[in-house]
């Protein structure tokens, strides 16, 4: 199965500013999916990304906040944007057909 | 809407006995998979085991298999001869699609420990 390198693996941000997370595959797959996990909870679909096309984005989500980008079919980004200490979580992704390959995630602190 | 609960926030069990994991879903498709996944400290998501909804056979992975009631949409996981290894959070996690359109759903997961 493939394998998920994400990065980075944590960080501690200012209020305001923006994170960049990325995730490269070290195969090529149809799919991606990002996911926030807050504390303590369950993971949460925030968008799937499929390479050529825009990102699928689930209902709480949206674009501008979340930006992702799928250049090819082994990376995808995802840009946490104008951060508040509510978007403190950690940001997983995944991949596959199934999406049951994830990235090791990154913990996000926001202060 | 689907749905996903989980209904045993925390389990234990002793080394080498066995234990299940509860899973229940709500769902109008036809066509879906549905899933387990460990979460240890590391917080590293692993796949334990996965089942297609069409396939009426059980999934089984060496020590880990699972009980699936379609009409029941009960989807319960057994562990056999537990682990010290096997401590971790676990998630029930249903995946549908249609038209190319994702839905991911998880549990609110079940933490377990294994004790020695």
């Amino acid at each position: 199965s493939a394998v998920i390198s994400q990065k980075p693996s944590r960080d501690i941000c200012q209020r305001g500013t923006s994170l960049t997370i990325q995730c490269q595959v070290d195969s090529q797959v149809t799919m991606m999916f990002w996911y926030r996990q807050q504390p303590g909870q369950s993971l949460t679909l925030i968008a799937t990304a499929n390479q050529g096309s825009e990102a699928t984005y689930e209902s709480g989500f949206v674009i501008d906040k979340f930006p992702i980008s799928r250049p090819n079919l082994t990376f995808s980004t995802l840009t946490v944007s104008n951060m508040s200490p509510e978007d403190s979580s950690i940001y997983l992704c995944s991949a596959g057909q199934y999406g049951y390959t994830f990235g090791s995630g990154t913990r996000l602190t926001v202060v | 809407a689907q749905t996903v609960t989980q209904s045993q926030p925390e389990m234990s069990v002793q080394e080498a006995e066995t234990v299940t994991l509860s899973c229940t879903y709500d769902t109008s498709e036809s066509n879906y998979y549905l899933f387990w996944y460990k979460q240890p400290p590391s917080r590293q998501m692993i796949l334990v085991i996965r089942q297609e909804a069409y396939k009426q056979q059980n999934a089984t992975e060496n020590r880990f298999s699972v009980n699936f009631q379609k009409a029941a949409k009960s989807f319960s996981l057994k562990i056999s001869d537990s682990q010290l290894g096997d401590t971790a959070m676990y998630f029930c996690a249903f995946m549908s699609w249609t038209s190319g359109t994702y839905k991911y759903i998880f549990g609110t997961g079940t933490r377990l420990k294994v004790l020695a």
